[in-house]
């Protein structure tokens, strides 16, 4: 149950894209299509973004979009709004009811 | 409204137990597998523990097995976590969630601080 591994910092300026990698095994982000992405402002609790490698809940915008190739997930964030400043982590799934997370990014708008 | 509250942090000597709870509405409650999520000081969230709907079934993260211990009351739309042996790295906000499905936590309480100290 090793965390995930995520860039500690990523930034953008407004209107811009940014993506954060989250890199596991194949024990985990490789071996199932599991992997969700959280959002956390400060003080807040975590907010589901992203959830089976690419899918959005109601309400999410559609500039929030998710992928994988591999031991790698990665989240992309396009049209960079100052709001979207916060930290980001990645969690997947790792067999019998365990998740893992990753070790979070915080995202920086310029 | 569907929420879940949690409660029971506080401030607790080294070696001490603590039990949490979290208390569910606006949503069948034995339906669905709960989670507890922590989160130390400046720190990443971190899995801890996941119980089915039924309460048959636990599961621990390595790092609290044999520490933690995850139950629920259904009856009363309850979950909770039995902290033993509290240690300063126990020390975090921990968080329940509502296991939607296998690795999506739709449903987020708003915390509760454990610190462990002297």
């Amino acid at each position: 149950q090793s965390a995930l591994t995520q860039p500690r910092s990523v930034s953008g300026s407004p209107g811009q894209s940014v993506t954060i990698s989250c890199t596991g095994t194949n024990s985990d982000v490789g071996g199932y299509n599991h992997v969700s992405w959280y959002q956390e402002h400060p003080d807040k609790a975590p907010k589901l973004i992203i959830y089976d490698v690419s899918k959005r809940p109601s309400g999410v915008p559609d500039r929030f979009s998710g992928s994988k190739s591999g031991d790698t997930a990665s989240l992309t964030i396009s049209g960079l709004q100052a709001e979207d400043e916060a930290d980001y982590y990645c969690c997947s799934f790792a067999g019998s009811y365990i998740e893992v997370f990753g070790g979070g990014t915080k995202l920086t708008v310029l | 409204e569907v929420q879940l509250v949690e409660s029971g942090g506080g401030l607790v000597q080294p070696g001490g137990s603590l039990r949490l709870s979290c208390t569910a509405s606006g949503f069948t409650f034995s339906s669905y597998a709960m989670t507890w999520v922590r989160q130390a000081p400046g720190k990443g969230l971190e899995w801890v523990s996941t119980i089915t709907g039924s309460g048959y079934t636990t599961f621990y993260a390595d790092s609290v097995k044999g520490q933690f211990t995850i139950s629920r009351d259904n009856s009363k739309n309850t979950l909770y976590l039995l902290i033993n042996s509290l240690r300063a790295e126990d020390t975090a906000i921990y968080y329940c969630a509502q296991r939607l499905s296998t690795g999506r936590f739709d449903l987020w309480g708003q915390g509760t601080l454990v610190t462990v100290s002297s």
